[in-house]
């Protein structure tokens, strides 16, 4: 089944800075990667996500990027404000399989 | 207008006891899941249903069993609750597009199971 890996678990910027976290899979057949953040006491939500056929994608200050034969795929999160703060997950789902493997999360902190 | 809705938030009971989660969800989703969340937030799936038949049945304790009345409810019942069992569960819905085509899975707010 897949392995999803999850870098950093956590990671503390100042705001306006830039914020990366990077994702690598196991399954060559998965195809669909999301990132979702979760605040306190929420559930997940998406925040933008990658089918295996684009490279790039970028939805105003986030973006994310997949690298199909490294098997791995990161998101950008530039000009960071305190909002920002929450725990980050990123997914895969393979092909044919109808449920996320999630990463194991990066608590993001964005300090004032 | 809540999407994906989750009864109780928080349920605290002892060992032993027998008890139930109600997720609905009103986003005309075909596939609902199951998810529980340990204290470490780690994220993983339990149980899939599409069109109310199961999909996915992940190695999980014979206590748990889903049970789906119609597409829009998956609720989860639970026996003979252990202290192993403290968690949140998230339930989830999305709309497959096609077999090999995916779109976002939305979650509810979870319901928070403390075993004392």
């Amino acid at each position: 089944g897949e392995n999803v890996e999850q870098h950093p678990s956590t990671l503390s910027v100042q705001e306006g800075d830039s914020a990366v976290i990077k994702c690598t899979y196991s399954d060559s057949a998965s195809n669909y990667f999301p990132w979702y953040k979760q605040e306190l006491g929420k559930g997940p939500q998406l925040i933008i996500d990658i089918r295996s056929n684009v490279g790039e994608k970028k939805d105003q200050r986030i973006a994310v990027t997949l690298n199909k034969t490294a098997k791995h795929f990161s998101l950008h999160i530039t000009e960071t404000q305190p909002e920002d703060s929450a725990v980050y997950f990123c997914a895969a789902i393979e092909r044919g399989r109808r449920a996320l493997t999630f990463g194991s999360g990066t608590r993001l902190q964005v300090q004032p | 207008d809540t999407a994906v809705s989750q009864t109780p938030k928080y349920l605290v009971t002892q060992m032993g006891n027998d008890k139930s989660i109600k997720c609905e969800q009103n986003l005309g989703h075909d596939t609902m899941y199951w998810y529980k969340q340990d204290s470490k937030k780690f994220l993983k799936i339990m149980f899939s249903y599409n069109n109310k038949e199961l999909i996915i049945n992940e190695t999980v304790p014979n206590r748990f069993s889903p049970k789906s009345p119609d597409k829009a409810h998956l609720n989860l019942h639970i026996n003979s609750l252990e202290l192993g069992d403290s968690a949140v569960y998230f339930c989830a819905s999305s709309q497959l597009l096609a077999f090999s085509s995916y779109n976002e899975q939305f979650f509810g707010p979870g319901t928070r199971l403390t075993v004392l």
